[in-house]
């Protein structure tokens, strides 16, 4: 398998405009995070789905941000409009629900940096 | 609430030295304890994790981590470090089965000096 992919890997924006992050995590998995890091806050939880469904989004900052996954196999995070503070590093991650539902360890994506200037 | 406290941000050690990264965890209920390593411009990948068998867990290129109830710790260690250990580590807690409350700790930069 590929692993996760997400795209674009650098995105550089101004202030006010959307952003679109993509993902896409590994066929099977039935769980997708998206997390933010930041030399600040470090790694957080933004919002998570469980066969496409979103169960919690409380990480969520502001109603600026969004996420979707119309399908088991691709995911969006949307900023809209973006502002400075939230350049950071995007991550998605998928894992699986295995044996007496204990999930399989995260795999992450490489991750989207993001600037807004 | 679970937590985990990753002491030093930043560790430096000799190439072929001893590596030791600390975490002490904090969990109301018996735990479940991972350490993940992020190289550059990369997302985080497994190195080891402890689910309540062995308390000695080995993971992957040569490091293993013990976890120890009575000091609430999970400290990562490595007998002989190498220059592609070089890396950020990240110790994570969680109580459940689940990954949706994994909790990581802020991280400890591995430095190697050639």
């Amino acid at each position: 398998d590929a692993g996760v992919i997400q795209s674009p890997r650098h995105e550089v924006t101004e202030m006010g405009q959307e952003v679109t992050l993509r993902c896409k995590p590994i066929s099977g998995h039935d769980y997708l995070f998206w997390y933010r890091q930041t030399m600040m806050r470090g790694l957080e939880l933004l919002i998570y789905f469980n066969n496409n469904v979103p169960i919690d989004d409380s990480g969520m900052p502001e109603d600026r941000f969004s996420a979707k996954m119309p399908n088991a196999s691709f995911s969006t995070l949307k900023i809209q409009p973006s502002e400075p503070r939230d350049s950071a590093v995007y991550f998605c991650a998928s894992s699986l629900v295995g044996e007496r539902g204990i999930n399989s360890p995260l795999h992450f994506g490489n991750g989207t940096r993001l600037t807004v200037t | 609430a679970q937590s985990v406290t990753q002491l030093g941000s930043h560790v430096s050690v000799s190439e072929g030295a001893l590596v030791l990264l600390r975490c002490n965890y904090s969990s109301s209920v018996p735990p479940y304890l991972f350490w993940y390593v992020q190289y550059p411009n990369q997302g985080l990948q497994l190195l080891l994790k402890y689910t309540s068998a062995a308390t000695l867990v080995k993971g992957i290129n040569g490091f293993e981590a013990e976890f120890k109830k009575s000091e609430t710790s999970f400290h990562l260690t490595k007998p002989s470090a190498h220059m592609s250990d070089a890396a950020e580590y990240f110790c994570a807690v969680t109580e459940g089965f689940g990954n949706e409350k994994l909790t990581f700790g802020t991280g400890t930069r591995l430095t190697i000096i050639p």
